[in-house]
Parts: structure tokens; C-alpha cells; sequence
């Protein structure tokens, strides 16, 4: 079971990035993002559909429809460059996946 | 404040065991249904690692092909992972990490810091 993301998406400054995440043509029930930054753990971005943690600003949205998931992250700032990385998994919590990792340059 | 802290050697021989211990402060350790580690290889992407749950029962990715051993100490706020016969593929960047489970999906949203452990002799 793999995850699939684009390696890279470049755009400028307030434009909007589209990350998607493709589960091998396998239906996604759940989804989950995360954002990295050099030298740094990952951060929890989006999760249970498209919730954001405390502290997430607004222009982080998820979206997911059959078999890809999409992190929209609209009016991007310079600070967003970062890897993003996709997540999904089992019910029970026995297993989970990672996307391939996305290299986003704003 | 929640805060997961990574310890252990950072350079383990090739053929021997890797041994990582996070330290849970700001939380109840026995409150989380679950514990976790999470790696990334240089330059490369996340790859669970393994999970615990509060029975102990281990679940661990297959691709590690069952060198994984968990394990969950709540008088010292801590868990634990083991990894045997490593090789330089296992060098990576280590992160233990929090996994939530919610109406059946499950993530991630506390983790540690990391810690790089090279394999090599």
C-alpha cells in the first residue's frame, strides 16, 4: 500500500498550491497532512477530514474525493516552504503509511 | 506543555541492536491509547516504524520484517523502541511520536524532536 504525492509544487506568493496524495488507485477513507520544515519534526496540519489543529492558520484546507486527497493551501505565504507529507492507515491504529513527501517552494 | 524527548546512542555498530527511549513530559503517559515511532532516512521521507497500545500489543510495519520490539514504562514516563541486526539502511533520524485514533482514523499530533542514530562501524 503506498501513497503517491507529487515531488515537487512551486508557485509564488499568494498564489494557492494543490498537493494531492493518490493511494494506488485504492479508495482513501481517511487522510491526514503534515508539514516539515529543514531540521525540524513534522507538524500536524489536517486531520478528521479537514480540521485543523489549534494554531493552523485558515488557508490550510483538505479535501479528498475516491482515491486522492488534495492540501489546498490557499494564498500561500513564504513561510509555507516546507516538505508535506500525507498519512493514512487503518481503523484500529495497527497501521499506518506515508505519502512520498512533497517539496513545496513558494 | 506536552513534550516527547528522544535519547539513546547515536552510533550503533552494524549487526547490533538499536535502542531508542522517548521520555513523555506534560502527559499522562498511561492516557494515550497509543505510542509511536516514526523514521526518516537522510534526505528522504517518513516511514512508520512501529506502534504500542496500552495491553502492549506491538504493531509494527512489515518491511522491518519483525526486528521491531516496543515497550511502555509508566513509572519512569517513558516508551522504548528496539530494533535488531540494524545495517546502514536503518540510518536514520528517529521520532517518537503520539498517534490518536478518532472515529476510527488515526495520526499522529504530538512528536518529538528526533534523533539522528547512524549505523556503522
Amino acid at each position: 500500500y503506498e501513497l503517491t504525492q507529487p515531488p515537487s509544487v512551486s508557485i509564488f506568493p499568494g498564489q494557492t498550491a494543490r498537493i494531492t496524495c493518490s493511494a494506488d488507485g485504492l479508495p482513501m477513507e481517511n487522510a491526514f497532512w503534515y508539514q516539515q520544515k529543514p531540521g525540524q519534526a513534522p507538524v500536524l496540519i489536517i486531520f478528521k477530514d479537514n480540521e485543523r489543529p489549534s494554531g493552523i492558520p485558515e488557508r490550510f484546507s483538505g479535501a479528498g474525493s475516491g482515491t486522492t486527497v488534495t492540501l489546498t493551501i490557499t494564498g500561500a505565504e513564504a513561510e509555507d516552504e516546507a516538505d508535506y507529507y500525507c498519512q493514512s492507515g487503518d481503523a484500529s491504529g495497527s497501521f499506518y503509511v506515508f505519502g512520498s513527501g512533497t517539496k513545496l517552494t513558494v | 506543555q506536552e513534550r516527547l524527548q528522544e535519547s539513546g546512542p547515536r552510533l550503533v555498530n552494524p549487526s547490533e541492536t538499536l535502542s531508542l527511549n522517548c521520555g513523555v513530559s506534560g502527559y499522562p503517559i498511561s492516557s494515550s491509547h497509543f505510542w509511536g515511532w516514526i523514521r526518516q532516512p537522510p534526505g528522504k521521507g517518513l516511514e512508520w516504524i512501529a506502534t504500542i497500545s496500552q495491553n502492549g500489543a506491538t504493531h509494527d510495519n512489515p518491511s522491518l520484517k519483525s526486528r521491531v520490539t516496543m515497550s511502555v514504562d509508566t513509572t519512569t514516563h517513558q516508551f522504548s523502541l528496539s530494533l535488531k541486526s540494524v545495517t546502514a539502511a536503518d540510518t536514520a533520524v528517529y521520532y517518537c511520536a503520539r498517534p490518536v485514533c478518532i472515529a476510527g482514523r488515526c495520526f499522529f499530533d504530538l512528536w518529538g524532536q528526533g534523533i539522528l542514530v547512524t549505523v556503522s562501524s
